[in-house]
């Protein structure tokens, strides 16, 4: 099946630092989406992308989908202490997907106040 | 806004017993997707259904079951439990017709196998 290659798999910033983090594909996806993760709860969606190319802003946070629609970043500008989590993305194939989603490894964001 | 409901928060049962976990989505959501995400591990897809009817199927073991209810609340069935199978169980539901992937996540249910 398919499999997403996330990285980083974690980070260690300061508050005040832009994050960026992404995941690769070998296949195409449809969709791509990134989740944030606390510990013990469930993932939330941060931001969806639809299009090759896209370029979406949610507050502080900006995704692109790839060209190829084989890679999408995530971009967190000036960090606070509660974007602390992990990070998915995700995708949804383009064949036969029946709306399941694929998901990267996470990255998990430590920021330090 | 009513997000997805699971239930119980938190399990713990012995090996070999069963365990069910229930689902209600968002109200007007007719598709429930069940995740299994280990310790450390991203979560993996398990099963789905749309409109009560089975629509696609991951990596859930025969021991698992699932059906989703004429609510639409779905219901997940784990039987002679291992303890491989301690995990979160996370539910998501998402909007009539929407093929986007956009998955609405709830608390997720935490089995402890002992």
């Amino acid at each position: 099946g398919q499999q997403l290659n996330q990285s980083p798999q974690s980070m260690f910033i300061q508050e005040g630092e832009d994050v960026s983090m992404n995941c690769t594909s070998s296949s195409i996806f449809n969709t791509w989406l990134w989740y944030k993760q606390d510990p013990g709860e469930g993932p939330v969606l941060l931001i969806a992308l639809y299009k090759a190319g896209e370029l979406t802003s949610n507050g502080r946070l900006t995704a692109q989908f790839g060209i190829t629609r084989k890679d999408s970043f995530l971009n967190i500008s000036a960090s606070i202490p509660s974007d602390v989590g992990i990070y998915f993305c995700a995708g949804q194939p383009s064949r036969g997907s029946n709306y399941k989603l694929t998901f990267g490894k996470g990255t998990l964001l430590t920021v330090n106040p | 806004a009513a997000g997805v409901i699971q239930s119980p928060r938190h399990l713990i049962k012995e090996k070999r017993e069963t365990a069910t976990l229930k689902c209600y989505p968002i109200p007007r959501h007719d598709t429930v997707y069940w995740y299994q995400q280990g310790p450390g591990q991203d979560p993996q897809f398990l099963i789905s259904f749309y409109e009560k009817m089975q629509s696609d199927k991951g990596s859930i073991p025969d021991r698992f079951s699932a059906q989703q209810f004429s609510d639409y609340h779905s219901e997940l069935n784990m039987s002679s439990l291992e303890l491989g199978d301690s995990a979160l169980y996370f539910c998501a539901s998402s909007l009539p017709g929407k093929s986007n992937g956009e998955l609405f996540f709830g608390e997720g249910s935490r089995l402890t196998v002992l």
